[in-house]
């Protein structure tokens, strides 16, 4: 049971944007649409930006977008500004005959330049 | 407002178990599975498994199997989450968050720290 692959860091400009990738399997990623965003600033708890691939909830900015191809899914940020600046998180159910289980992706910093 | 409310911080020696309290609110709390994530000092998120208080099923993560135990009181809107046989690498933060397929809602959290 393996985490899934995020890059360990990115950094854009205020105004351009961004994309991390979450790279999974086809038990994971690829074969679900439950894939999910989280963006933790330092020492809060995270919050939920984006579900079921390329869902916002209420609140959330449209700058925030996803997607999926494969076994990879995409946080794109556009627009960036300085209070993106956090770490950002994939999740995403894996499905299988006996077990229902969540992998988290190792996690990116985002810096804003 | 659908909130979560957990336990206060947590000191223990090792070989101690703890258990970590999550109050609902908001919400109907059977309505929704109850996730556990631990983050460990300067680490990412590792979920650990969920419970679903409408029934009482489980699930968890491979490596916390036999040693993490998830419950729940319906009564009082009440999930918790016990870990047994604690060691220096349980030291970290852990949260909890309303399921079932992604976590929108979270708990502030809960540092248990093991230390002899």
């Amino acid at each position: 049971q393996s985490a899934l692959t995020q890059p360990a860091s990115v950094s854009g400009s205020p105004g351009q944007s961004i994309t991390i990738s979450c790279t999974g399997t086809s038990s994971d990623v690829a074969g679900s649409n439950f894939v999910s965003w989280y963006q933790q600033h330092a020492g809060k708890a995270p919050k939920l930006i984006l579900y079921d691939v390329n869902n916002r909830p209420s609140g959330v900015a449209n700058r925030f977008s996803g997607s999926k191809s494969g076994n990879t899914a995409s946080l794109t940020i556009s627009g960036l500004q300085a209070e993106d600046e956090a770490d950002y998180y994939c999740a995403s159910y894996s499905p299988s005959n006996t077990l229902e289980i969540i992998f988290f992706g190792g996690g990116t910093k985002l810096t804003v330049l | 407002q659908m909130q979560l409310l957990q336990s206060g911080a947590e000191v223990k020696k090792p070989g101690a178990s703890v258990r970590v309290s999550c109050k609902a609110s908001g919400y109907i709390f059977p309505d929704n599975y109850i996730h556990w994530v631990r983050q460990a000092p300067g680490q990412g998120l590792q979920w650990m498994g969920w419970i679903n208080p409408n029934n009482g099923g489980t699930n968890y993560l491979r490596n916390f199997q036999g040693r993490v135990t998830l419950t729940w009181d319906t009564s009082i809107s009440t999930a918790y989450m016990e870990v047994s046989s604690l060691r220096s690498g349980d030291t970290a933060m852990y949260y909890c968050a309303r399921g079932p397929f992604y976590m929108a809602v979270w708990g502030q959290g809960t540092t248990v720290t093991v230390s002899s």
